[in-house]
């Protein structure tokens, strides 16, 4: 079965920093890679997924994400963050009949 | 743009009664989930519904019952509740099935349960 780790429980930032939020997965089938958003008080939303080619993704509010199998991670990233990025971010995987999530990162922005 | 509307969204119970957490999609999605969110544990599914009239058990049922009432639809069943079953509940849909890859889960903004 796979699973995901997620390498961090916290991550604080300055606003306007970069950062990253590390995941790493196992699986013995291939793979597809998932990121979501939770806000204070609300369900996930998805942030990007990884399906199949290129292996940078793009996804919603300047986020991207690397697939990387040698490494089997999948790590999280935003060049420059902002007060409104504070949040929980979930990594997950799918190998079509199963989707599983990480524990989860709180990334908080200072000012 | 309801989405997934779960309800209540706060519950307070003593240990051994029973309640049942509603969940309802208006996107036409064929499967449903309910998960539980615990902190440095993430997400664990707990059952899924992959179609109207089918159920089947995720990675913690046990203390569970769920009915999947129609297409719209799926309950969570306490029926004795514990203080370990203390935790946040989202219910999530899917158009595809549990794999969800096209379009990822839409989820409920989540129940918070304290069992006491």
């Amino acid at each position: 079965a796979q699973s995901v780790t997620q390498l961090d429980s916290q991550v604080p930032v300055f606003e306007e920093a970069p950062v990253e939020l590390r995941c790493n997965y196992s699986s013995s089938v291939s793979v597809y890679l998932f990121w979501y958003v939770q806000y204070p008080n609300q369900g996930l939303q998805l942030l990007l997924k990884y399906l199949s080619g290129s292996t940078l993704v793009k996804g919603i509010n300047g986020f991207e994400a690397e697939f990387n199998k040698s490494q089997t991670s999948f790590h999280l990233r935003k060049p420059s963050v902002h007060i409104s990025d504070t949040a929980e971010y979930f990594c997950a995987v799918s190998d079509l009949n199963d989707m599983r999530f990480g524990a989860g990162t709180r990334l908080t922005v200072k000012p | 743009n309801a989405g997934v509307t779960q309800t209540p969204k706060f519950q307070v119970l003593k240990t051994g009664q029973s309640m049942t957490l509603q969940c309802a999609q208006d996107m036409n999605h064929n499967s449903m989930y309910w998960y539980r969110q615990d902190p440095g544990m993430g997400l664990r599914l707990i059952y899924y519904s992959a179609s109207e009239g089918t159920t089947d058990k995720g990675e913690v049922p046990n203390g569970y019952n769920v009915s999947r009432l129609n297409k719209r639809e799926f309950s969570l069943r306490l029926e004795s509740a514990a203080p370990s079953q203390t935790s946040v509940y989202f219910c999530a849909s899917s158009e595809e099935g549990p794999g969800a890859l096209l379009y990822g889960y839409t989820f409920g903004s989540g129940t918070r349960l304290t069992v006491v």
